[in-house]
């Protein structure tokens, strides 16, 4: 089975630290991706990438950046938190192409004090 | 762009119940829809898959359906069970940028 792995599953910060999410994936899968899980918001896609040190902006990119330089890791980068930003992040990953589906990590649940 | 509903957002039924969840999206152009549970405070876990040219997918006691001109999903799940309580998503996989897109969720409770 294809197992995605977010290295934290609690993490609490403060406000202006950086924070570095961490999220492996084990089977050699082109597409990587970062959304952000808020109530009543649901799913949002921060970044993702389909390549070694390629990245695309998704729907929030606001306040994050990512770095790809392996292509089982992708990390998610907030330069300075901020309490807005507590919240849900999960990590998915997925083959290139069209017929295949995502596989997500167990999440991190991230809290800026 | 694709937007995706989920109805109910929130059912309770008694264990054993047959049930149904509705998943509408507006632009039928689609590669693929995917359905996921999730737990609370966990990550997703894939359910289903339903290529666009499949009109469902079976797993156990699950069974997905998929009418792309209609723009609809449904998921039946089957003498449903406590253990069956969590939230369940769908998402479809368009050909507008390639990304997946989420529905709000229906958040399920079995009675026991």
């Amino acid at each position: 089975d294809v197992k995605v792995t977010q290295s934290s599953r609690y993490l609490v910060k403060r406000t202006g630290e950086k924070v570095f999410l961490e999220c492996v994936q084990d089977m050699d899968h082109e597409n990587m991706f970062w959304y952000r899980q808020d109530p009543g918001l649901g799913l949002r896609l921060i970044y993702f990438s389909y390549d070694v040190k390629m990245k695309e902006k998704g729907d929030i990119p606001e306040g994050y950046s990512v770095s790809r330089e392996k292509k089982e890791r992708f990390s998610l980068i907030l330069e300075s938190a901020s309490t807005n930003q507590t919240s849900m992040y999960l990590c998915a990953s997925s083959l290139l192409g069209e017929i295949y589906g995502y596989t997500f990590g167990s999440g991190t649940r991230l809290t800026v004090v | 762009k694709q937007e995706v509903t989920q109805i109910p957002a929130a059912l309770s039924v008694p264990e054993g119940e047959n049930l149904v969840l509705n998943c509408s999206f507006t632009d039928s152009a689609i590669y693929n829809l995917q359905w996921f549970r999730q737990d609370p405070g966990k990550g997703l876990t894939s359910l289903l898959l339903i290529q666009s040219s499949q009109r469902e997918q079976t797993s156990g006691r699950l069974n997905a359906s998929l009418d792309k001109s209609s723009g609809r999903s449904t998921l039946y799940i089957a003498a449903s069970q406590p253990g069956d309580s969590a939230t369940y998503l769908c998402a479809v996989f368009g050909n507008a940028g390639n990304m997946l897109t989420f529905g709000g969720g229906t958040r399920l409770m079995v009675k026991p």
